[in-house]
């Protein structure tokens, strides 16, 4: 069964960092691109990063909104995928999701972002 | 970037009843390598979204046939037919031919 979980969220103050993790199971990791997506309260979805794998020189895309305060990245030893994100303002709050390969096929619960001072 | 217009943003439906969303890109979603990157997703209340047609017209694992999916290069549609409570929340068109990646506004399905 495939399985992802997102950790990392919570309150931080504008201007801060933080790191979302996703770890996964029930399939080979190494073989999928991976995905972050995000959804502010009570708006759509808006797709925010994207690593491919090992394939494809784990070539990374960005949202252009976001290009410059993100960073995603994976260890494939650990079947798990990141996302650094920086210089964080009020419009970054969000639940984050992680979700898999090109067809976005499973997602996670989301992990919830609250920039606040 | 490619814009997704997706139609209409809500559609009042009776139990039983049939249903078509429409999404529109801004530019053809034939990728390069022949496939067309489209996807629909549905979104319950208080639940992450969950796929229901990927590449157009191919059901995902475990999606009932009352979905359905069709169009080709930039206008697409989803079908829902004999709509049952379960099918009720919030959908999406995605395209992953073109980066960025976007979304579609949504289509909130409630009951008349």
């Amino acid at each position: 069964e495939v399985q992802i979980l997102e950790t990392g969220g919570g309150l931080v103050k504008p201007g801060g960092s933080l790191r979302l993790s996703c770890a996964t199971s029930g399939f080979n990791f190494n073989d999928y691109f991976m995905n972050w997506v995000r959804q502010a309260p009570g708006k759509g979805l808006e797709w925010v990063a994207q690593i491919r794998n090992k394939n494809y020189n784990y070539a990374t895309y960005y949202a252009e909104s976001l290009e410059g305060r993100v960073t995603i990245s994976r260890d494939d030893s650990k079947s798990s995928v990141y996302l650094q994100v920086s210089s964080l303002r009020a419009e970054d709050t969000a639940i984050y999701y992680c979700t898999r390969t090109t067809t976005f096929d499973y997602w996670g619960q989301g992990v919830m972002v609250t920039v606040s001072s | 970037d490619v814009l997704m217009t997706q139609t209409p943003v809500s559609l009042p439906v009776s139990l039983g009843g049939q249903v078509s969303i429409s999404c529109r890109s801004s530019q053809s979603l034939v990728h390069s390598d022949g496939n067309t990157y489209l996807h629909w997703y549905l979104q319950k209340p208080g639940q992450s979204p969950q796929l229901l047609i990927y590449r157009v017209s191919n059901r995902f694992s475990g999606v009932p046939d009352r979905f359905s999916g069709s169009g080709s290069g930039t206008d697409f549609t989803l079908k829902i037919s004999r709509v049952e409570p379960e099918d009720l929340g919030v959908y999406y068109c995605l395209q992953s031919t073109h980066f960025p990646l976007t979304f579609g506004s949504g289509t909130k399905l409630e009951i008349k």
